[in-house]
Formats: C-alpha cells, structure tokens, sequence
C-alpha cells in the first residue's frame, strides 16, 4: 500500500535553514509528481510546491517562491523540501502528497503523515 | 489566484440528519479539456487530510455513499445524506485547475 512518511521537523531559528524529507513506498515513486502542502496550528491548508515525476519541472506558491526548493531522488524513493531563510510565519506542519503521473494535474489520493517545523527564536 | 470560498465555515449537525457544505471559486474551474480539477478533503482531528471526491463527484475508494459532491464552473456543493459521527472533521474544498492550486478556509462539522 501507499506509505509516505515526512521526517526531519524540527525547532529552528529565524533565517536558518532546515530540510524535511518525504520517504514513498508501495507505488512507482519515479512515475508520479509529488507536492508539499503546509498547515499553520490552528489554520487551514496551503499548497508550496508540486515537482514532477522526473524532477524537471516545479513550481512554487509565491510565499515560499526563492527561499523554499524540491527536489528528488528517485532511486532513493525519497522527496525533500530545503527551507531557506526560514520566517516565523512558515511555522507549520508540513505533509508530503502524491500528485499524477503528469505534474499539471493534481491528485492528493494519498498524504503522509506530516513533520512540524517551527520557526522560533 | 483563484480564491476559494466556503459556507458556512462552522456547521453544527444533527446524527442522522443531512448536512450541505457550498465551496465557490472566484473564476471558472473548467480548463481548456473539459475538466473541472476540484477535491473535496477530511481532516479529522489530529489527522492528515484525505481526499473524498475528485472531479467535482468521483468519491475515491472506501468513502461512504453518503457522501456526494456536485456542481460546475465555480459554484460546488458537498453533501452529505445522513451525519454520522464519524464525519466530525474539517472539510476543505481544493481547486487544482489553474496554479498556484488553492483550498478553500475549510468548514467545521460538529454535533450539535
């Protein structure tokens, strides 16, 4: 089945960096896009960003556009999400989900379990 | 960006009894195919969210018949026929036709 498991939250400091990780099994990771989507404690969902199957095309929501990157290993089955110049605002839980084979068109049929970050000083 | 607003964003329920959640979008969700990209979501407490229904009204595997989603262009409706406890959650609608994809603030379900 269907397993994605986010690691690598944690405590940082404003203006650091920190790189969460996504960890897929059960299907043919290298086929299918994936997004990250974050939620805020207490607040609703936000998309960041969506990597197609192969790595070469992304896209960024315009608040993290510049400081937030993806990217992919397909022969580890693994997406990551390296966050730059962190801000208090992206305090959040951040879920990995799995997109289409196709990176324009969304699926979000599975979601992991979610990493918190939290940006504090 | 294409906003996404939902009604009512807290709605009490009565076990048994039906329950209607409207999600509008500030342009049209039909792209140049034909296709209407909207989700519906769940979240329960302390949980992931999980998709119920793509394509306006596909329900995805093992959710209950009780859920229905309908709709077209920006106006979109998700019921359902008989509240159970189970369905306490946050709902989001989500569009995914045109970038950046966007949710909607999501609606409450509660016992009343």
């Amino acid at each position: 089945q269907v397993q994605l498991v986010e690691s690598g939250g944690g405590v940082v400091q404003p203006g650091r960096s920190l790189r969460v990780s996504c960890a897929a099994s059960g299907f043919t990771f290298s086929s299918y896009s994936m997004h990250w989507v974050r939620q805020a404690p207490g607040k609703g969902l936000e998309w960041v960003a969506v990597i197609s199957y192969d790595g070469s095309n992304k896209y960024y929501a315009d608040s993290v556009k510049g400081r937030f990157t993806t990217s992919r290993d397909n022969s580890k089955n693994t997406l990551y999400l390296q966050m730059n110049s962190l801000r208090v605002e992206d305090t959040a839980v951040y879920y990995c989900a799995l997109g289409g084979r196709n990176w324009e068109v969304p699926a979000f049929d599975y979601w992991g379990q979610g990493t918190l970050v939290t940006v504090s000083s | 960006d294409v906003v996404m607003t939902q009604s009512p964003l807290s709605l009490p329920v009565t076990l048994g009894q039906p329950a209607s959640i409207s999600c509008r979008s500030s342009q049209s969700l039909v792209d140049s195919d034909g296709n209407t990209f909207l989700n519906w979501f769940q979240q329960r407490p302390g949980q992931s969210p999980r998709r119920l229904i793509y394509l306006v009204s596909n329900r995805d595997s093992g959710v209950p018949d009780r859920f229905r989603g309908s709709g077209s262009g920006t106006d979109f409706t998700l019921r359902i026929s008989r509240v159970e406890a189970e369905d306490v959650a946050v709902y989001y609608c989500m569009q995914g036709t045109h970038w950046p994809l966007t949710f909607g603030p999501g609606t409450k379900v509660h016992i009343k």
